[in-house]
């Protein structure tokens, strides 16, 4: 199947500070990637949606000068938190939708990763 | 609105059979999802129905009711390790996902 590689797995830092996650479709070529925010014990949270060579459309209530997110390639998407917070502080996940015809729509995620604002 | 609603959290003993229902409103539909996500760790892709019936696959099963908005996830001769969140997620017409909170499976030997 299609994997999806996220990096890092962990972060932590020091608040004010920027973090950037990286997404890779490592096998495939993903023209649409989704970057989710989950909380514990809540459930996945769509931030934004980015596309390859366009900007990323932003849900309502995410801050788009904070969760900077670039797709410069089909293989890769990357979402930096700017003057990260302890509030932000989450579980950041990336999926990536395979780019062809007959897609099911079929998401592959990324191993996620956790961000601990200090 | 679109919304997807699950039980919050569901109890079954080791070896048996559990049904996790999910109901779905969606701005046009073009599927039905489930996923399992471990705590810590990223979902995986359980089931996709977009068709009306049963889809079987080990011990695993997902039903799909278009004309009641309904599904369910069927695990039998349930492990310890199936211990999870399951996720239902509706694709509507834009072919964006629409996430459940998830169903926290607790299993006990």
């Amino acid at each position: 199947g299609a994997v999806v590689s996220q990096h890092p797995s962990w972060v932590i830092c020091k608040s004010g500070t920027s973090v950037k996650i990286e997404c890779r479709s490592l096998d495939f070529q993903a023209t649409t990637m989704f970057w989710y925010r989950q909380f514990p014990k809540q459930s996945l949270m769509l931030m934004a949606t980015s596309n390859e060579g366009s900007k990323a459309t932003y849900e309502q209530g995410v801050e788009k000068d904070k969760f900077l997110i670039n797709h410069a390639s089909l293989t890769l998407s990357t979402l930096t938190v700017t003057s990260a917070h302890p509030e932000d502080s989450s579980f950041y996940i990336c999926s990536a939708r395979v780019a062809s015809l007959g897609d099911t729509g079929e998401l592959f995620f990324g191993e996620g990763s956790r961000l601990t604002v200090l | 609105g679109q919304n997807i609603d699950q039980p919050t959290e569901m109890t079954a003993t080791e070896g048996a059979i559990v049904q996790i229902n999910c109901t779905y409103q969606t701005s046009g539909f073009n599927g039905l999802f489930w996923y399992q996500q471990h705590a810590g760790e990223a979902p995986t892709f359980l089931s996709y129905n977009v068709l009306d019936g049963l889809e079987e696959k080990g011990r695993f099963s997902s039903f799909l009711s278009r004309s009641k908005g309904y599904s369910y996830l069927l695990l039998k001769e349930l492990q310890m390790k199936d211990s999870a969140s399951y996720l239902c997620a509706g694709m509507d017409s834009n072919y964006q996902l629409i996430w459940g909170a998830g169903t926290k499976l607790i299993i006990k030997p």
